[in-house]
């Protein structure tokens, strides 16, 4: 089955800087990427995905994500966070059968 | 409904107890999956049905997890004989299958504590 791994399990970061959290995966089979979001005590959110065409996909709140396939990467960038962008990110990866599987999350702290 | 739901939203149970978690998908969603997620981790894939069947249900530590959708809608995660470690956020998600890389819908989660 596929595989995710997210290589920094935190980022710190100060507000209005630029961030990127880093996701490779592994597959044998065509593949679909998504970025979820987990605020403090609150479900699981699509973020962004990817499932074809143009290799860099915006999603909400300003985020965006490039896929790279030769480098099995899916990157999530912001040029700009907020205090509110504080929370868990989790890359995730699913076939084409949407079997998905996640990564081990990337917390993400924005400070003042 | 318009969400994914599961109940109970908490459980606390006693070690070596039998325990059962429901999860209710959005309505037409044929894809279920079950996922662990311990404090710090990501979710940890347990099982995913396609419709009634399990396609596949690799991630089940052992034998004392089961899930089941009879129906092709409700699913129920049962778990006996609990342990301490089984402790967890039990999160439940949907998609539909017909729309390949719809991503999933997540509910809220089940906490359970096994004491």
């Amino acid at each position: 089955a596929q595989s995710v791994t997210q290589l920094d399990s935190q980022v710190p970061v100060f507000e209005e800087a630029p961030v990127e959290l880093r996701c490779n995966y592994s597959s044998s089979v065509s593949v679909y990427l998504f970025w979820y979001v987990q605020y403090p005590n609150q479900g699981l959110q699509l973020l962004l995905k990817y499932l074809s065409g143009s290799t860099l996909v915006k999603g909400i709140n300003g985020f965006e994500a490039e896929f790279n396939k030769s480098q099995t990467s899916f990157h999530l960038r912001k040029p700009s966070v907020h205090i509110s962008d504080t929370a868990e990110y989790f890359c995730a990866v699913s076939d084409l059968n949407n079997d998905m599987r996640f990564g081990a999350g990337t917390r993400l702290t924005v400070k003042p | 409904g318009a969400g994914v739901s599961q109940t109970p939203s908490n459980k606390v149970t006693e070690k070596g107890k039998y325990v059962e978690l429901r999860c209710d998908p959005i309505s037409g969603h044929t894809a279920l999956y079950w996922y662990r997620q311990s404090l710090g981790q990501g979710p940890e894939f347990l099982i995913y049905f396609q419709g009634t069947g399990a396609a596949d249900d690799s991630g089940l530590p052992n034998d004392r997890f089961f899930a089941v959708r009879p129906e092709g809608s409700v699913s129920t995660l049962k778990i006996q004989r609990t342990e301490r470690g089984d402790s967890a956020v039990y999160l439940c998600a949907s998609s539909l299958v017909a729309r390949q890389g719809s991503g999933a819908f997540f509910g809220q989660g089940t906490r359970l504590t096994v004491v």
